[in-house]
């Protein structure tokens, strides 16, 4: 069974930074493009970004432009998303999803979500 | 950026009923559609992809169909497990976009 593991949530204050983290298994991560999908508290679900199977193709929504690198290490079979310059609109569960097979950005399998609270 | 209004917002069903929820995107995505549902404190889980295709392990009650920019998913014979959010969301270009939400609930 495909499982997807998120770390690395937690609180910040605006301005700051968090690295998130998703370990991947059971599939052979290097064959999919992987996207993060973040829902606010109580609010419906955001698409944040994607990235191709060799890491050469990434994609983000408007709002996280030049303050979200996604990234991931295939050797490792693991995600990440560096998060800059926080702001409390940032706050939400953030979601690792595989993208289905041959698409880029729809998921197939997520992982149980990890929450990132920006507050002061 | 595609809009994707998903109708109702919310919807109260009986056990056993049949409900369909719509969602409109704003411009054309062909078949480019999936539908997720997601209970309270979960993460979303598949349903449909590429509007009418059941993700696997899904049940057959789960459908969803087409018309132009027009897109249902049907829940037929409705159980407990079945109350919960559901989202339509469109791939077919960036960035990649979300309906607001239809909420299930028990009547």
């Amino acid at each position: 069974e495909v499982q997807l593991v998120e770390s690395g949530g937690g609180l910040v204050q605006p301005g700051g930074s968090l690295r998130l983290s998703c370990a991947a298994s059971e599939f052979t991560f290097s064959s999919y493009w992987m996207t993060w999908v973040r829902q606010a508290p109580g609010k419906g679900l955001e698409w944040v970004a994607n990235i191709n199977q060799d890491g050469s193709e990434k994609n983000y929504v408007d709002s996280v432009k030049g303050r979200f690198t996604i990234s991931r290490d295939n050797a490792k079979n693991s995600l990440s998303l560096q998060m800059n310059s926080l702001r409390v609109e940032d706050t939400a569960v953030f979601y690792c999803a595989r993208a289905r097979y041959p698409y880029a950005a729809t998921g197939d399998y997520w992982g149980q979500g990890t929450l990132v609270t920006v507050s002061s | 950026d595609i809009q994707m209004t998903q109708s109702p917002s919310s919807l109260s069903a009986s056990v056993g009923d049949r409900v369909t929820i719509t969602c409109r995107a704003s411009q054309g995505i062909s078949n480019y559609l999936a539908w997720f549902q997601q209970k309270p404190g979960k993460a979303p889980k598949s349903l449909i992809y590429d509007a009418s295709s059941l993700q696997s392990g899904v049940p057959s009650k789960f459908s969803g169909s087409a018309s132009g920019t027009d897109f249902t998913l049907t829940i037929s014979s409705l159980q407990p497990e079945d109350f919960a959010t559901y989202y339509c969301q469109q791939y077919y270009t960036y960035p990649i976009t979300f309906g607001q939400g239809t909420r299930l609930e028990i009547k």
